[in-house]
């Protein structure tokens, strides 16, 4: 069974605080991804890797970063948090090229005050 | 511009009978349909899969189809159980070109008592 690990299921940050999010797989998987989701807007795509230090902008990279420095190992930074990154965070992974499902995380609740 | 549409955003349907979730699709080089299932404050989790050469996929419960000229896939749940109570993700990609997946904002389903 794939496993996706999330450092934190439930965080609360400040204003301005720098904030890591942090994911681990435990398959293997080359491919990881960040997602955010938000009532009404789904799942969006913040950032993806393809392989170790390889990183790809997703649909809403503002305001975030990334880490990839393992295969196993996908970290989200937000540099300076602000109160619209509140949200849902999930981490996925998939391995490329032969199973095109991406196996899902518990995610972390983000709140910023 | 949303590639992957749900424009139903919740459905209730009475326990043993059955649920169709819909979902539409813009981008005609969608080749790989998802579904994916999420309970609150846990990851999604797949459900179904269909590949573009195929219209019909089944598994169990769940039969996903696939009409190519409408651009239009749904999700057959029967019969409907109580555990089947969630949110439900429509997701499409392009294979080969890279790994990303496309979801739809979701429909949240509730099944009647």
């Amino acid at each position: 069974d794939v496993k996706v690990t999330q450092s934190s299921r439930y965080l609360v940050k400040r204003t301005g605080e720098k904030v890591f999010l942090e994911c681990v797989q435990d398959m293997d998987h080359e491919n990881m991804f960040w997602y955010r989701q938000d009532p009404g807007l789904g799942l969006r795509l913040i950032y993806f890797s393809y392989d170790v230090k390889m990183k790809e902008k997703g649909d809403i990279p503002e305001g975030y970063s990334v880490s990839r420095e393992k295969k196993e190992r996908f970290s989200l930074i937000l540099e300076s948090a602000s109160t619209n990154q509140t949200s849902m965070y999930l981490c996925a992974s998939s391995l490329n090229p032969i199973v095109y499902e991406q196996y899902f995380g518990p995610g972390t609740r983000l709140t910023v005050t | 511009d949303q590639q992957v549409k749900q424009n139903s955003p919740s459905l209730s349907v009475q326990e043993g009978r059955i649920s169709i979730l819909n979902c539409d699709y813009t981008n005609s080089m969608f080749d790989y349909f998802l579904w994916y299932k999420k309970y609150p404050a846990e990851g999604p989790t797949f459900l179904i899969s269909i590949s573009s050469i195929k219209d019909k996929n089944e598994d169990g419960r769940f039969t996903v189809f696939l009409n190519k000229s409408a651009k239009h896939l749904s999700l057959h749940i029967v019969p409907s159980q109580p555990g089947d109570s969630a949110v439900y993700f429509c997701a499409a990609s392009v294979r080969n070109r890279d790994d990303k997946i496309i979801f739809g904002k979701g429909t949240r389903l509730h099944i009647l008592p």
